[in-house]
């Protein structure tokens, strides 16, 4: 296991259309997280998954915007109708609930998405 | 409201040199304080993490404290070199963060002139 996937790394689009990222965790670990991060700033919270089950999900996170984990292992991430407003990074993390707080998260490379 | 402040927001320094980044928070209450280093166009990865009863930690040439009285932490860097060059986040956990009950800080940006 080679850490935490994303894919793709880069993604343009032409606003209104629909995109989806995904993310492979750490196999053995339960949590997963996605965040969005602009220029500048620091990595702001959308949604995380426990298993399978979407436990949280920020005011950040639209009715554009959806993610499912659906066996409990990757995550996508789907924008729909994309705005400009959505160019940002997109970073996936994962962790485990028993060594959470002592290992932290592990986080992805992340998705480039530009909006033209 | 929950909060990380760091300073500076950007560093130029010479190699070799050290340098120290500051957080400042006011999560309540306090669980633990992560510094990640995020290479431009990358995903953070973990420096430190310290608990309530840390005070300090090191990995390598990076070093940080912790000081849960005053809700300050550090990140020293000892002899910089070209390959530090990069934003360093402070994360703070606690309640009503969002996942976990993290805040995370908008990161110093950190330039190592040869």
């Amino acid at each position: 296991d080679t850490g935490v996937s994303q894919d793709p790394r880069h993604k343009i689009t032409k606003r209104g259309q629909n995109v989806t990222f995904r993310c492979d965790p750490i196999s053995e670990h339960n949590r997963l997280y996605w965040y969005r991060q602009t220029l500048g700033q620091g990595p702001e919270f959308l949604t995380y998954f426990q298993n399978e089950a979407q436990l949280e999900k920020s005011r950040l996170l639209s009715d554009r915007f959806s993610a499912e984990r659906p066996k409990g292992s990757f995550s996508t991430l789907e924008i729909q109708r994309t705005e400009q407003g959505d160019s940002a990074m997109y970073l996936c993390a994962s962790s485990s609930t028993g060594t959470q707080i002592r290992l932290g998260y592990t986080f992805g490379s992340g998705t480039r998405l530009t909006v033209v | 409201k929950n909060q990380v402040e760091q300073s500076p927001q950007s560093l130029i320094i010479l190699e070799g040199k050290n340098c120290t980044l500051q957080c400042n928070y006011t999560v309540s209450p306090f669980s633990n304080l992560r510094w990640y280093k995020q290479d431009t166009g990358r995903g953070p990865v973990s420096l430190t993490i310290m608990t309530f009863s840390e005070n300090t930690k090191s990995n390598g040439r990076y070093t940080a404290t912790l000081d849960a009285d005053t809700k300050q932490s550090s990140l020293h860097i000892t002899a910089s070199q070209l390959s530090d060059s990069a934003s360093y986040i402070c994360v703070v956990s606690g309640m009503g963060g969002g996942a976990d009950g993290l805040t995370f800080g908008k990161g110093t940006h950190l330039i190592i002139q040869p």
